[in-house]
C-alpha cells in the first residue's frame, strides 16, 4: 500500500514567488497534518485537518501561509509571496483516527 | 504550553553497545508517547509506541514510560551503525484532534 505522497521532493524558488506542496495522504486516513522542519526550530506542526476541515492552523506563522484539503486525498500548502526565511523541508503526515502518524518524504524548500 | 524536552545529543556509543535516549513531557494528562526515527535527509518514520506505565519491547527496542515522573525512554540493544540517527519523542495529550507534541530530537551515533 502506498504511504504519504508529497509532491514537489525539492523546490528552489526565487523570493516573492508563490510555492505550492501538495500531499496525498494514505487512504482511509481521516487526519492530515504539515509539517514544517529547521535545524534551528526543529519540526513544527503547522496546521491539521480533520475529516477535511481545518481543526487547528495556530501553527501557520503568517497570512502568506495557506492550506487547502478540498477532499480526503489531497491538500495543499501555499505559500505566497515565499521569503528566504520559509526555507526549511516541509513534510505531510496521516493517521487513521489515532496517534500514530505516518509521514510523507518531504519537500525540500528553498528560497533564494 | 505543552513541551517535550530531549537531550539534543550527539550520544555516541560503541557497536554492540546499549543506547539511551531519554525524554521528558510537562503535560501530565499525556496519554499516548511515541519514538520516531529520522535519518539524515529523510522523513520521520515511527518505530515504537508506549500507552501505559512499564516497559515495552520490541526486538532490540524498548521504550520505558513512567507518567508519575513524566519521563519516557528508549533502549537500544546491540547497537549498530545502522541506528545512527536523530530519534524524536513525540507526545499525544488526549483529545479527539491526534494532535502530537515532537520534541526536538537527540542524534545518536554508533560507532564501529
Amino acid at each position: 500500500d502506498a504511504g504519504v505522497i508529497q509532491s514537489p521532493r525539492h523546490e528552489v524558488t526565487e523570493m516573492g514567488q508563490e510555492v505550492t506542496l501538495r500531499c496525498k495522504p494514505i487512504s482511509g486516513h481521516n487526519s492530515l497534518f504539515w509539517y514544517r522542519q529547521t535545524m534551528m526550530r526543529g519540526l513544527e506542526l503547522l496546521i491539521y485537518f480533520n475529516n477535511n476541515v481545518p481543526i487547528d492552523d495556530s501553527g501557520m506563522p503568517e497570512d502568506r501561509f495557506s492550506a487547502k484539503m478540498p477532499n480526503a486525498s489531497f491538500s495543499t500548502l501555499k505559500i505566497q509571496p515565499s521569503e528566504p526565511r520559509d526555507s526549511a523541508v516541509y513534510f505531510c503526515a496521516s493517521t487513521e483516527g489515532g496517534n500514530e502518524q505516518f509521514f510523507g518524504p518531504g519537500t525540500r524548500l528553498t528560497v533564494l | 504550553q505543552k513541551e517535550v524536552e530531549q537531550n539534543s545529543g550527539p550520544l555516541s556509543v560503541p557497536e554492540g553497545a546499549i543506547a539511551s535516549l531519554n525524554c521528558t513531557y510537562s503535560d501530565r494528562v499525556s496519554q499516548s508517547f511515541f519514538w520516531y526515527r529520522q535519518y539524515s535527509g529523510k522523513s520521520p518514520e515511527l518505530i515504537m509506541s508506549i500507552y501505559s506505565n512499564g516497559d515495552k519491547e520490541d526486538g532490540r527496542f524498548t521504550a520505558q514510560l513512567n507518567k508519575a515522573s513524566q519521563y519516557v525512554s528508549l533502549l537500544i540493544r546491540d547497537s549498530q551503525p545502522s541506528d545512527s540517527a536523530t530519534y524524536l519523542c513525540a507526545v499525544y495529550s488526549g483529545g479527539s484532534n491526534y494532535k502530537l507534541t515532537f520534541g526536538k530530537g537527540t542524534l545518536l551515533t554508533v560507532n564501529p
